[in-house]
């Protein structure tokens, strides 16, 4: 059961520079969405999906781009990176809003 | 501002104790949500509570809801070391799901 998979784990970015986490998901789910992890912070929601088509800013969507041209895939680009945007990402879907959520295992973002 | 608040943020207790941790809210639920995390990995799944009941159990997890207050607890009974770990709670907050900054357990030997 592959459920929500996350690339790359592990990117070094030089300020400036740009790219883009990949997120699929398996589960036919409506519903997917990013997040970030900082320490202390818990996490923070970045964007989001209610479906194919659709997306919406999250708490904090500054220096992020997202797209749903199918229901399974949900990438998060990053423009031009800046060293606030090192963290961990999570890509998460569900069925929908307000059940139960699916996480991927991460990816660790260094921008330097 | 976030919409779930957790409390304590951290908690040590002997193995074997309760575990006691608080969720607060803003605005109207239709679910809360609470999560385990341990480090380095993804969040896992661990209850699921809705705005209609009062409270739910799943084997050693007990969790409370009172929408009144707009809180919550998450109760894990007879803790164990593999309960060492982060826990969120997660609330439906119009169409997206907001997350608390958690609460982190450390169970003792």
């Amino acid at each position: 059961n592959a459920g929500v998979t996350q690339t790359p784990k592990f990117q070094v970015l030089k300020t400036g520079q740009s790219m883009t986490l990949q997120c699929a998901q398996d589960m036919n789910h409506e519903y997917m969405s990013w997040y970030r992890q900082d320490p202390g912070m818990g996490l923070r929601l970045i964007h989001y999906s209610v479906g194919a088509g659709i997306t919406d800013q999250g708490e904090v969507p500054n220096g992020y781009n997202v797209s749903r041209s199918t229901t399974e895939d949900f990438p998060l680009r990053l423009l031009s990176a800046a060293p606030s945007q090192t963290s961990v990402y999570f890509c998460a879907s569900a069925t929908g809003v307000g059940n139960t959520i699916y996480f991927g295992e991460g990816s660790w973002l260094t921008v330097v | 501002s976030q919409q779930g608040e957790e409390d304590p943020q951290a908690l040590s207790i002997q193995e074997g104790e309760n575990a006691t941790m608080n969720c607060s809210y803003k605005t109207s639920i239709n679910n809360l949500q609470w999560y385990r995390q341990n480090s380095g990995r993804g969040l896992v799944h661990l209850i699921l509570i809705r705005s209609n009941e009062r409270e739910k159990h799943s084997g050693r997890l007990r969790v409370t809801l009172d929408t009144s207050k707009k809180s919550s607890s998450l109760l894990i009974t007879a803790s164990r070391a593999a309960d060492t770990a982060s826990y969120f709670c997660a609330t439906d907050a119009g169409d997206k799901i907001i997350f608390g900054k958690g609460t982190r357990l450390h169970i003792l030997p």
